[in-house]
């Protein structure tokens, strides 16, 4: 059974950094691309960006809005997938969620995050 | 970016009868590889969002055949053909032809 985990949201100050994970079981992990979406309360869902596999370059790509700010990586070696967010801002506080590509077949409950002095 | 435009964004149904929700792209969502990357997303309350339909027409595993997607140009449809009380929740479309990925605004299914 897939499964998908995310932990690690927390209360932050803006300007603050905090890094959330997501781990992934029942599925080849080395094998996935992934993404993180996120939620704003009471929105809809943000693309933030997503992570190749290694054998496809094991890049980044990102949303404009994070762009600069956040940085996902992956550790095969543990299936997990990493959020690191920097330079935090009221507008980031949402849930944020991992999920497997193609076609995000697969999502966790997600893990809040809330930016707020 | 892709926008995404979604169409009502709230659609109140009684139960047994046909639903539609309609997604229309800014620009051709097919991809040098043949597929049109346009799928659709159920999130019901309190729950995380789930996978319905892929690549404009495919349902996802465990999807019922009551739900069905159609395409024509730039303009994608959703269609329930009997609603259920169990079909209540935010309908998305999103794109996943270009970075960034773009999602509608949602459509929000509710039973009259």
């Amino acid at each position: 059974e897939v499964q998908l985990v995310e932990s690690g949201g927390d209360l932050i100050k803006p300007g603050g950094s905090l890094r959330v994970s997501c781990a992934a079981s029942g599925f080849s992990f080395t094998n996935v691309w992934m993404s993180w979406v996120r939620q704003a309360p009471g929105k809809g869902l943000e693309w933030v960006g997503r992570i190749k596999r290694k054998i496809d370059g094991g890049t980044a790509d990102y949303a404009a809005p994070v762009k600069g700010r956040f940085t996902i990586s992956r550790d095969d070696s543990t299936n997990t997938l990493y959020l690191h967010m920097n330079s935090l801002k009221t507008e980031d506080t949402a849930v944020y969620f991992c999920t497997r590509e193609p076609h995000f077949d697969n999502w966790g409950r997600g893990t809040p995050v809330t930016v707020s002095s | 970016d892709i926008v995404m435009t979604q169409s009502p964004l709230s659609l109140p149904v009684t139960p047994g009868e046909p639903a539609s929700i309609s997604c229309r792209s800014s620009q051709s969502l097919l991809h040098s590889d043949g597929n049109t990357y346009l799928d659709w997303y159920l999130q019901k309350p309190g729950q995380s969002p789930q996978l319905l339909i892929y690549l404009v027409s495919n349902r996802a595993s465990g999807v019922p055949d009551r739900f069905s997607g159609s395409q024509s140009g730039t303009d994608f449809t959703l269609k329930i053909s009997r609603v259920e009380a169990e079909d209540v929740g935010i309908y998305y479309c999103m794109q996943a032809v270009d970075i960034p990925y773009t999602f509608g605004q949602g459509t929000k299914l509710e039973i009259k």
